[in-house]
């Protein structure tokens, strides 16, 4: 079956430690986002790819990095200098030429930071 | 600019009541409509769209009428379930790059149904 795989599902940091969140996608699409979600609160855009090699900052991309050496797969890098890091973490992504846009989730993985 | 305002949670209600949450978006142009419904400790599931004016999107047993005159996209249930407890976000896609697209959510309705 197709889909989107994130691991961990549960992650905890010291602080000031780097850590990264992996994602992985057999959907053959070749946008892929990462969101951030607080609780009570709505999905904010951290960064996202359109395609290979290529990335581009969304509205919270401070203390965030990533990369995206594959199609299949764009990790996410948590770095020390996000000052509130703890929070749930969603990757998606989506395939050109829908009329509709629809994104598609995975299950997430929860950072702690300790 | 953009935008998608929900109705606060939480919400709760009993088994086979019936469901509103309500949704109004400001937007240019006639953009497509979603809900996403978000069960505990998973990712965003699509669970229903619409694409035009007047469409109705279903799914579930859910429904939502996309309705221009008054801007809103509200979602609906006639019986609900324990196991619809979840939480409920709509959301517009509104801005399409080359091969990308930008989705704004609302913040977000928590739903739980008591048995």
């Amino acid at each position: 079956d197709g889909g989107i795989t994130q691991s961990p599902k549960y992650l905890f940091r010291k602080e000031g430690q780097n850590v990264t969140l992996s994602c992985e996608q057999n959907l053959n699409h070749d946008a892929m986002y990462w969101y951030r979600q607080d609780p009570g609160q709505g999905l904010r855009l951290i960064y996202y790819s359109q395609i290979v090699n290529d990335f581009q900052k969304g509205d919270i991309a401070e203390g965030y990095s990533v990369s995206r050496e594959k199609k299949e797969s764009f990790p996410l890098t948590v770095t020390s200098a996000q000052k509130n890091p703890t929070a749930f973490y969603l990757c998606a992504s989506s395939k050109p030429g829908l009329v509709i846009d629809e994104q598609f989730f995975g299950p997430g993985t929860r950072l702690t930071v300790l | 600019g953009n935008s998608v305002t929900q109705m606060e949670g939480p919400v709760t209600l009993s088994e086979e009541a019936f469901l509103t949450i309500n949704c109004t978006y400001t937007a240019t142009g006639y953009p497509s409509l979603f809900w996403y419904v978000q069960y505990p400790g998973e990712g965003l599931q699509l669970l229903l769209k619409a694409t035009k004016a007047d469409d109705k999107g279903s799914n579930k047993g859910f429904e939502a009428t996309y309705r221009k005159e008054t801007t809103s996209f509200h979602l609906e249930k006639g019986s609900v379930q324990v196991s619809d407890s979840a939480v409920y976000f709509c959301a517009l896609p509104w801005r399409r790059y080359s091969s990308a697209s930008k989705i704004i959510f609302g913040s977000g309705t928590r739903l739980s149904i008591r048995p």
